[in-house]
C-alpha cells in the first residue's frame, strides 16, 4: 500500500511562477526522495531529503521535511515547459532501501 | 549515477504467455529492486532482486507469477508469467549503487521502463 499522499493531484501554471506539492506519510522515516517522471517513462531522482534534515535545495528545487507532522513539500521555483511531469514523493523506512511512492502530483507548465 | 538499461523498451503479448524483461547497469550495485506501475497509477514495489538468492517479495507478488533472476551485480530479469491485461503496465528497475557511504539509504535510480501491453 502507499506510504505517501500527495497533493495536489494536478496543479496547471503558467511559465514563470511557482510550483508547490505536497507530500505526507504514515510512519517513521530514514529518509524521503522526490522524483520527477515525464510521460509514463522512468524516473528521474531530484532530491533526498535526510530525517534529521529541514530543507535542501537543489538548483530551482526547494524541499522541506518536518516529521513532527510526516510531511514533505517540493517547491520549483521560476517553472518552465519543460517542468511539465508527474511528481512523486518516495519514502524509506528505517532499513531496507525499500521505496514507498506516494500518488505522485502532475504539473502542467503552460508557456 | 549510473547508466541503467532495460529490454524491450515495449512490448504487445497475449494473453497466457510470458515476457521476460532484463535489466542491465554498467557499474556493480548493491540492491536492485523491481516496479510496477499500472496505468495513471503510482509505483508499486514487486521484489527485491538478491544476488545469488531467492528475490524477497512483496506482499500480494509471488514468485510464481513474477520470477526474478540475478545472476550477478549487474544484472536481473523480472518474467511477467501467464500474463492477463491486468498485467498491462509500465515494469521498472531500480538499483542503489555500490561504492556510496556506508549508509543503507542512499538514492535509487532507476531504469528508463519497459511498457507492456497484454491483450
Amino acid at each position: 500500500s502507499q506510504q505517501g499522499e500527495e497533493d495536489p493531484q494536478a496543479l496547471s501554471i503558467q511559465e514563470g511562477e511557482n510550483a508547490t506539492m505536497n507530500c505526507s506519510y504514515k510512519t517513521s522515516i530514514n529518509n524521503l526522495q522526490w522524483y520527477r517522471q515525464n510521460s509514463g517513462r522512468g524516473l528521474v531522482h531530484l532530491i533526498l531529503i535526510r530525517s534529521n534534515e529541514r530543507e535542501k535545495h537543489s538548483g530551482r528545487l526547494r524541499v522541506t521535511l518536518d516529521t513532527s507532522k510526516k510531511s514533505s513539500s517540493l517547491l520549483i521555483t521560476a517553472s518552465r515547459a519543460a517542468d511539465t511531469a508527474s511528481y512523486f514523493c518516495a519514502t524509506v523506512k528505517a532499513a531496507g532501501n525499500k521505496l514507498t511512492f506516494g500518488g505522485g502530483t502532475r504539473v502542467l507548465v503552460k508557456p | 549515477s549510473a547508466v541503467i538499461s532495460q529490454k524491450p523498451s515495449r512490448d504487445i503479448c497475449q494473453r497466457g504467455t510470458s515476457l521476460t524483461i532484463q535489466c542491465q547497469v554498467d557499474s556493480q550495485v548493491t540492491m536492485m529492486f523491481w516496479y510496477r506501475q499500472q496505468p495513471g497509477q503510482s509505483l508499486t514495489l514487486i521484489a527485491t532482486a538478491n544476488q545469488g538468492s531467492e528475490a524477497t517479495y512483496e506482499s500480494g507478488f509471488v514468485i510464481d507469477k513474477f520470477p526474478i533472476s540475478r545472476p550477478n551485480l549487474t544484472f536481473s530479469t523480472l518474467t511477467v508469467s501467464n500474463m492477463s491485461p491486468e498485467d498491462s503496465s509500465i515494469y521498472l528497475c531500480s538499483v542503489v549503487l555500490a561504492g556510496f557511504h556506508s549508509a543503507a539509504w542512499d538514492e535509487q535510480f532507476f531504469g528508463p521502463g519497459t511498457r507492456l501491453t497484454v491483450l
